[in-house]
């Protein structure tokens, strides 16, 4: 039973657009979000994050945006860039007393095109 | 600091054989994960400790699997006997505990493990 789903296992836009990244989960209890980023033969590194207080956070080209009543976020990358081309996976914190544990979405592979 | 270290970087094994990977968490740090890559799945917690004490193991896919933490810098997982359908990449991650704040986990660069 997947807690956290990435729907989309591919993205692929052109240089200069943007790119929508999206993530559903189904624990309203889930107090952290966050977007990790995956190059090939590399560990997942931080992106951005967004407490459940909060409906956005903005960090240069990257905005998340949270939507608690669906249950949802997305990832915002404007203008999208070929180095941006990874895979990214979506996380939240299981909450409750497990504060620390991070559970993942499948991942989603973007491509961006020059 | 050097990071979350993984060894070995990739591993090539019979089926059957016992196999060990290694991690060494970030100094300081109070959580240490296991993960396990795969395309169908993604991302999949195995294990997790607190203070080298293991907290959750309910991820862990079957008793062949074991994970160890017998102090704060060392951590191992343990597949006995290994199969093919083993065959990932296995990342360890630590994090520092904050309470009821937000904690983000840093990754090792993985262990590609490959069971023949």
């Amino acid at each position: 039973d997947q807690q956290v789903k990435q729907n989309s296992p591919s993205l692929s836009v052109q240089e200069g657009r943007i790119s929508i990244l999206n993530c559903d989960y189904t624990n309203s209890m889930f107090d952290y979000f966050l977007w990790y980023k995956k190059y090939p033969a590399e560990g997942p590194t931080f992106l951005i994050s967004i407490s459940s207080i909060k409906d956005k956070n903005e960090d240069g080209r990257f905005t998340v945006f949270l939507n608690k009543s669906a249950k949802h976020l997305s990832l915002h990358i404007v203008p999208s860039q070929p180095g941006d081309s990874a895979v990214y996976f979506c996380a939240t914190n299981a909450g409750g007393t497990s504060y620390g544990k991070l559970t993942f979405g499948q991942g989603t592979i973007l491509t961006v095109h020059p | 600091d050097a990071g979350v270290i993984q060894s070995p970087r990739h591993e090539v094994t019979e089926m059957g054989q016992e196999v060990t990977l290694r991690c060494k968490p970030i100094s300081g740090h109070d959580y240490l994960f296991w993960y396990r890559q795969t395309m169908m799945r993604g991302l999949e917690l195995l294990i997790y400790f607190n203070n080298n004490v293991p907290i959750d193991d309910s991820g862990m896919p079957e008793d062949r699997f074991s994970a160890k933490m017998p102090n704060a810098s060392f951590s191992t997982l343990k597949i006995q006997p290994s199969e093919p359908r083993d065959s990932a990449v296995y990342f360890c991650a630590s994090s520092r505990d904050r309470g009821r704040m937000f904690t983000e986990a840093f990754f090792g660069q993985g262990t590609r493990l490959t069971v023949v």
